[in-house]
């Protein structure tokens, strides 16, 4: 399983770590994503490390402003986001890419998500 | 970026009825595609992977279709515990693009 933690009230323009811990799986294996959705809104791809943590991704949106991190010896994914805007309220969710043969991959499980709130 | 367009943003529909969910890729993603239901103040829950294979333990009554730029997520007979917002999502691009959602609702 997932478990989202990190996540609060922070003014704007301020900075947050959000934390994604793993159980029950080999997590050293397996890539992570975030994923966040503002209320009453759809899903959005934020952020992605690769297994070894060598490979990072982000959307447009975080470029710059967020960045990704992994601890393999704590199993445990970081998202450390700074300057943080009005439009960066949503829950963050972290998920495990699953890889399958020929290269369909899917996400599985999914943590609970965690609230982040950007307002002075 | 791939765009992902899903229609319609929101259907009503009754226990019993067959309700079809479209989504559309802005270019061929081949079978990279895969569909998730979500219920309120929950995370989503995988249903199908690779366009049209079924997630263990989903309910048979789910089904998807399609490759290149078009598909479809089917519920032959939708049931009560079928109300919920669901999304696609492609894996051809390392962004995983998910649909803007579909919210079925009980007429």
């Amino acid at each position: 399983q997932l478990v989202e933690s990190g996540g609060g009230l922070v003014q704007p323009g301020g900075s947050l770590r959000l934390s994604c811990a793993a159980s029950g799986f080999s997590f050293s294996n397996y890539g992570i994503y975030w994923v966040r959705q503002a209320p009453g809104k759809g899903l959005e791809y934020v952020s992605s490390i690769s297994s070894n943590g060598v490979a990072t991704y982000y959307a447009n949106s975080v470029e710059g402003r967020f960045t990704i991190s992994r601890d393999n010896s704590k199993n445990t994914v970081y998202l450390q986001m700074g300057s943080l805007r009005a439009e960066d309220v949503a829950v963050y969710y972290c998920a495990r890419e699953f890889q399958a043969y020929g290269g369909y991959v899917w996400f599985d499980p999914w943590g609970q998500g965690t609230l982040v709130t950007v307002s002075s | 970026d791939i765009q992902m367009t899903q229609s319609p943003s929101s259907l009503s529909a009754s226990v019993g009825d067959r309700v079809t969910i479209t989504c559309r890729a802005s270019q061929s993603i081949s079978t990279y595609l895969n569909w998730y239901q979500q219920k309120l103040g929950k995370a989503p829950k995988l249903l199908i992977h690779g366009a049209s294979s079924l997630q263990g333990g989903v309910p048979l009554r789910f089904s998807g279709s399609g490759s290149g730029t078009d598909f479809t997520l089917t519920l032959s007979s939708l049931q009560p515990e079928d109300f919920a917002t669901y999304y696609c999502q492609e894996t051809y691009s390392m962004h995983r693009t998910f649909g803007q959602g579909t919210k079925v609702e009980m007429k």
